[in-house]
């Protein structure tokens, strides 16, 4: 059974360029959270994607947007990046459960780091 | 709004001594809480989860930790730390009533010395 998989695995941009980052959920999952990680710091919440819509964000401006599949996979876009940008993005996968949408566990890729020079 | 504090940065411990990694959250509403471990260049291993029913809850690699409601606290335990623990930890909560984000503390590195 392939846990979450992320691609690509490094990425190297300039300031200015979009970027699209790529996840595939842990089978059996059916949402997928998106996270920066920057150097030194934990985890920060980007998005979450259910039944193809986003239906929570983190503090994070419209330059960052996703999409996700009918099979569940997902995307990350970044638009006009920043060196600021430069992190490593994490995908987690769950199962949201029951009316009120909890999710007990999320599992977490590999990541992507990608760096904006 | 939930948020993690966890109180040590950097913690170094000599080979075989016992460990605690110090994790203490606020939340208005009832939680669930989970320990992840991050080894250089990758992503977050899950160690150990707390959902509800016993407080004391055990993980993978002789971890465990503790729920206690009272202190709002969730301190990570190894009785005997290996130099393959060495690695940043990381604690987070999540609400157990629908709210869909984790929100993640700003890590421990434990450094564990020969």
């Amino acid at each position: 059974d392939a846990g979450v998989t992320q691609s690509p695995t490094h990425l190297i941009k300039t300031r200015g360029q979009q970027v699209t980052l790529r996840c595939s959920p842990k089978s059996g999952h059916d949402t997928v959270s998106w996270y920066q990680q920057a150097l030194g710091q934990g985890p920060q919440f980007i998005f979450q994607y259910y039944e193809e819509e986003e239906r929570q964000r983190g503090n994070f401006p419209d330059r960052f947007s996703g999409h996700q599949f009918p099979n569940y996979s997902s995307e990350l876009n970044v638009n006009a990046l920043l060196l600021g940008d430069s992190a490593l993005y994490l995908c987690a996968s769950s199962q949201t459960i029951g009316v009120l949408g909890t999710q007990e566990t999320q599992y977490f890729g590999p990541g992507t780091r990608l760096l904006v020079l | 709004a939930q948020s993690v504090t966890q109180l040590d940065s950097q913690v170094p411990v000599f080979e075989e001594a016992p460990v605690e990694l110090r994790c203490n959250y606020s939340s208005s509403v009832s939680v669930y809480l989970f320990w992840y471990v991050q080894y250089p260049n990758q992503g977050l291993q899950l160690l150990l989860k707390y959902l509800s029913g016993s407080t004391l809850v055990k993980g993978i690699n002789g971890f465990e930790a503790e729920f206690n409601k009272s202190q709002t606290s969730f301190h990570l335990r190894k009785p005997s730390v290996h130099i393959s623990d060495t690695a940043e930890y990381f604690c987070a909560v999540s609400s157990n009533t629908g709210g869909f984000k984790t929100i993640f503390g700003a890590g421990t590195r434990l450094f564990v010395k020969a």
